[in-house]
């Protein structure tokens, strides 16, 4: 199993240019989660998914758009990028949302 | 302000001493509470406590919840510099799907 995969790893954006992170997880985990963290902050939840079809906010939606159209993927989709959406994000994956399995990352920064 | 707070922020000790990282959370409808290591990349999983009084342990490391006083500590006995870490701590509220972590302790573990 590859676990939870992430790409880009690293990723450098003009403000205003959208994008899309890919997250994928081979383990059939119905539960799927996007973080962001910021130097001090610890993660914060951006969206959610418990399942295919099914998608929710979290504490910090807004900017960001998702889809959950197979168990497998959950991409994050940057809208028209901004210089404080400059993080470190984070996909995880899980049978239940407290045991949640973390991807490698994506770095992003946005000029 | 914060739901979850960690304490404290960062926190240096050398090779063998033991430490212990405080989590404290606002009461309501608590559903679990779980630590985190992250290292250079992605966080890992660590200890879930659901029940107040029950210590979970693992090789040095141990974990116990007071539901009563609202915290949790962590304890690594013996360290090794390779603990050093960012050691996050997340609730999760009874009926939601979400985790909300604290803001990590940086713990540097020198020679």
């Amino acid at each position: 199993n590859a676990g939870v995969t992430q790409t880009p790893k690293f990723q450098v954006l003009k403000t205003g240019q959208s994008m899309t992170l890919q997250c994928a997880q081979d383990m059939n985990h119905e539960y799927m989660s996007w973080y962001r963290q910021d130097p001090g902050m610890g993660l914060r939840l951006i969206h959610y998914s418990v399942g295919a079809g099914i998608t929710d906010q979290g504490e910090v939606p807004n900017g960001y758009n998702v889809s959950r159209s197979t168990t497998e993927d959950f991409p994050l989709r940057l809208l028209s990028a901004a210089p404080s959406q400059t993080s470190v994000y984070f996909c995880a994956s899980s049978l239940n949302p407290d045991t949640q399995y973390f991807g490698p990352g994506t770095r992003l920064t946005v000029l | 302000e914060d739901k979850v707070v960690q304490s404290p922020l960062s926190l240096v000790v050398h090779e063998g001493d033991t430490v212990t990282l405080n989590c404290s959370y606002e009461v309501t409808n608590f559903r679990s509470l779980l630590w985190y290591k992250q290292e250079k990349k992605a966080p890992t999983f660590l200890f879930m406590l659901t029940s107040s009084g029950i210590e979970k342990k693992s090789g040095r490391l141990s974990s116990i919840l007071d539901k009563k006083e609202l915290f949790s500590i962590l304890n690594i006995t013996a360290t090794q510099t390779g603990d050093s870490a960012i050691y996050l701590c997340a609730v999760r509220w009874a009926g939601s799907y979400q985790l909300t972590f604290g803001k990590g302790t940086k713990l540097s573990v020198i020679p």
